[in-house]
């Protein structure tokens, strides 16, 4: 079945700091791929998301490409702020479906 | 216009009780997933449903479970006789359609303690 796996956490960064998170996936076809994020108490939110090879979604500072040859969709960003303290969540759902699978989760801390 | 509403934000129940976790979708998306996030875990698909029908249910647990999205209200998970390993954030997302470029929206979660 489909599956994602995560880099291990917790991360700590000083602000400004370069951000990798690193994701991955096993999938049987063609899947769409998203980062979310969860602030604490609440519910996710949509980062990005790229829907085919080596698509590049952005938002907020925040990148990944979809690298179809290397099963990979890394988060990155340049430059942290503290305001980006959170847990990431890398996830996928196949062409034909709806359902999400979700990695383990990133807890992010970012220090001034 | 409204999220995903979610409520109760907290619940508490003993051992033996009824849980009962209504979610309110985005108004004009016909399409409700529920999501279970153990402690110092990642979500785990439980059920999907479009209005009035399950569509999807793989996901949840074969007894005590249960889940429904009626023509009028919210959707409901129910969890009869909860136990200890029920303690969990429980999501709830609503979309306007199936497919892998619709974005789901989700609620801020139930919490739900057993004690």
């Amino acid at each position: 079945g489909d599956s994602v796996t995560q880099m291990e956490g917790p991360v700590t960064l000083s602000e400004e700091a370069f951000l990798t998170i690193n994701c991955t996936y096993t999938a049987t076809g063609y899947p769409s791929l998203f980062w979310y994020v969860q602030y604490p108490g609440e519910g996710l939110q949509l980062l990005l998301k790229a829907t085919k090879a080596d698509d590049k979604g952005s938002n907020k500072g925040f990148e990944a490409t979809y690298r179809k040859e290397t099963t990979s969709f890394h988060l990155e960003k340049g430059s942290v702020q503290v305001s980006d303290s959170a847990v990431y969540f890398c996830a996928l759902t196949e062409t034909s479906g709806s359902r999400l699978t979700f990695g383990e989760g990133t807890q992010l801390t970012v220090n001034p | 216009n409204a999220g995903v509403m979610q409520n109760p934000r907290h619940l508490v129940r003993r051992r033996g009780q009824e849980a009962r976790l209504r979610c309110s979708p985005v108004k004009g998306h016909s399409h409700v997933y529920w999501y279970r996030q153990l402690p110092e875990e990642g979500l785990k698909f439980m059920v999907y449903l479009q209005k009035e029908n399950i569509i999807d249910e793989s996901g949840m647990p074969k007894e005590r479970f249960s889940a429904e999205f009626p023509k009028e209200g919210p959707s409901i998970l129910r969890i009869q006789q909860v136990v200890r390993g029920d303690s969990a954030a429980y999501f709830c997302a609503s979309s306007t359609s199936q497919g892998a470029n619709t974005e789901a929206f989700f609620g801020q979660g139930t919490r739900l303690t057993v004690v």
